[in-house]
């Protein structure tokens, strides 16, 4: 079963231009996580938001949650091309566990 | 340096084979997960333990069987009733979801 969708599927852009991956989940959570992939690699955490946050930075990441639309953002200001990978988001089903998207795939050209 | 391993990185499997997928953590965690994840798709779970000596099935279990004798390994066998189990293989590990799962690097299983 999939909570999590994200949006867009695939993202190209210029380094130093900004990211925006969207996220959208069906029922309600106590908090969305987003990870990081490298290819042929695991998964990285990023960073986590509760549910009654709205908004939540570390880094060059912002993440932004909006409960009413059941859906997040996570936006990459001005990106590398380190930071080429695909990106999950994830919720909490009601057994506690993770349900991941299918995840955006950023490609970052020098 | 505390860690999920997960061995081998690559598998080859023969049709009508079991094999195993070694996950060691030395995190202390108590939860672990298989999810299973496929070209370009999200990850989907097959296996996962809340604590030793138990463990449920997730949305794509038939086909695969773990155990948890001790809190450090979780290892997954894919049985020859998968029918179509090629496939990159991920483990993880929490210590409670509201702090993020740890993964491993994952394993690419190929049936030849």
């Amino acid at each position: 079963s999939q909570q999590g969708e994200e949006d867009p599927q695939a993202l190209s852009i210029q380094e130093g231009e900004n990211a925006t991956m969207n996220c959208s989940y069906k029922t309600s959570i106590n908090n969305l996580q987003w990870y990081r992939q490298n290819s042929g690699r695991g998964l990285v955490h990023l960073i986590l938001i509760r549910s009654n946050e709205r908004e939540k930075h570390s880094g060059r990441l912002r993440v932004t949650l909006d409960t009413s639309k059941k859906s997040s953002s996570l936006l990459i200001t001005a990106s590398r091309a380190a930071d080429t990978a695909s990106y999950f988001c994830a919720t909490e089903d009601q057994g506690g566990k993770l349900i991941f998207g299918q995840g955006t795939e950023l490609s970052v050209k020098p | 340096d505390g860690g999920i391993t997960q061995s081998p990185k690559y598998l080859f499997r023969k049709e009508g084979q079991n094999v195993t997928l070694s996950c060691e953590q030395n995190l202390n965690h108590d939860a672990m997960y298989w999810y299973r994840q496929d070209p370009g798709q999200g990850l989907r779970l097959i296996y996962y333990s809340q604590i030793v000596n138990d463990f449920q099935k997730g949305d794509i279990a038939e086909g695969y069987s773990v155990s948890r004798e001790k809190k450090e390994s979780f290892p997954l066998t894919v049985t020859s009733a998968q029918k179509n189990p090629t496939a990159f293989y991920l483990c993880a590990s929490s210590i409670g979801s509201w702090y993020g799962y740890t993964f491993g690097s994952g394993t690419r299983l190929t049936v030849v």
